[in-house]
């Protein structure tokens, strides 16, 4: 069973400032994906990485496989970025559809 | 398309009583997922089927819950008989072959 912490549970920032949120798990695994739930209760999915780094708009999510650890990184944030940010991850050698949840990161982001 | 649908959105019960969450996946989806969010142990998959039949359903937490999928474009995930400890949101996605899953809107069970 993998186990998936996130860092911080909260985070409060003032809009325009760099957010960084951060998620390590314990097994190897095959994906990591991070969702975005907003205030409504609705879940999107933002990115999903197996290496590397991938970008979008000013998201960017970073994975090293070697060190278990994933991070998102939201560049000049706005009020509307404010939500629960979720990581999830697939075990590498189990199913290829279960995920395992971190709790997530309840981000606010003040005018 | 539509994505993801789910009803109700909403449902205040009283323990003992039956409760059926619905769910629509996206069409052409063949994986379908019921999952439960509560603030103590964040998102737990109940219940996995592909292609309608029922995969892994190691989540379910016990005999008073029961899910179908009688077809390609409809599940439904049931509760008899609720218990205040099942008042959580639950959510309905599905998937193509590939990684990403759609997520409905949640339902939001309160059992009194």
């Amino acid at each position: 069973k993998n186990e998936v912490e996130q860092s911080p549970q909260n985070l409060t920032a003032q809009e325009g400032e760099f957010i960084t949120i951060n998620c390590s798990y314990s097994v190897g695994i095959s994906a990591l994906h991070w969702l975005q739930q907003h205030p409504g209760g609705g879940i999107v999915s933002l990115f999903m990485l197996s290496s590397g780094k991938k970008k979008h708009g000013r998201l960017i999510a970073t994975i090293n496989i070697q060190e278990k650890h994933s991070s998102l990184h939201i560049t000049a944030s706005h009020p509307r970025d404010s939500a629960v940010y979720i990581c999830a991850v697939r075990n590498s050698g189990g199913s290829n559809y279960k995920l395992t949840f971190g709790k997530g990161t309840l981000l606010t982001v003040n005018p | 398309d539509a994505g993801v649908i789910q009803s109700p959105r909403h449902e205040v019960t009283e323990m003992g009583q039956e409760v059926t969450l619905r769910c629509k996946p996206i069409s052409g989806h063949n994986s379908l997922f019921w999952y439960r969010q509560t603030m103590m142990r964040g998102l737990e998959l109940l219940i996995y089927f592909n292609n309608n039949v029922p995969i892994d359903d190691s989540g379910m937490p016990e005999d008073r819950f029961s899910a179908k999928m009688p077809n390609a474009s409809f599940s439904t995930l049931k509760i008899q008989p609720s218990e205040p400890r099942d008042s959580a949101v639950y959510f309905c996605a599905s998937k193509t072959g590939g990684e990403t899953q759609y997520f409905g809107p949640g339902t939001r069970l309160l059992v009194l």
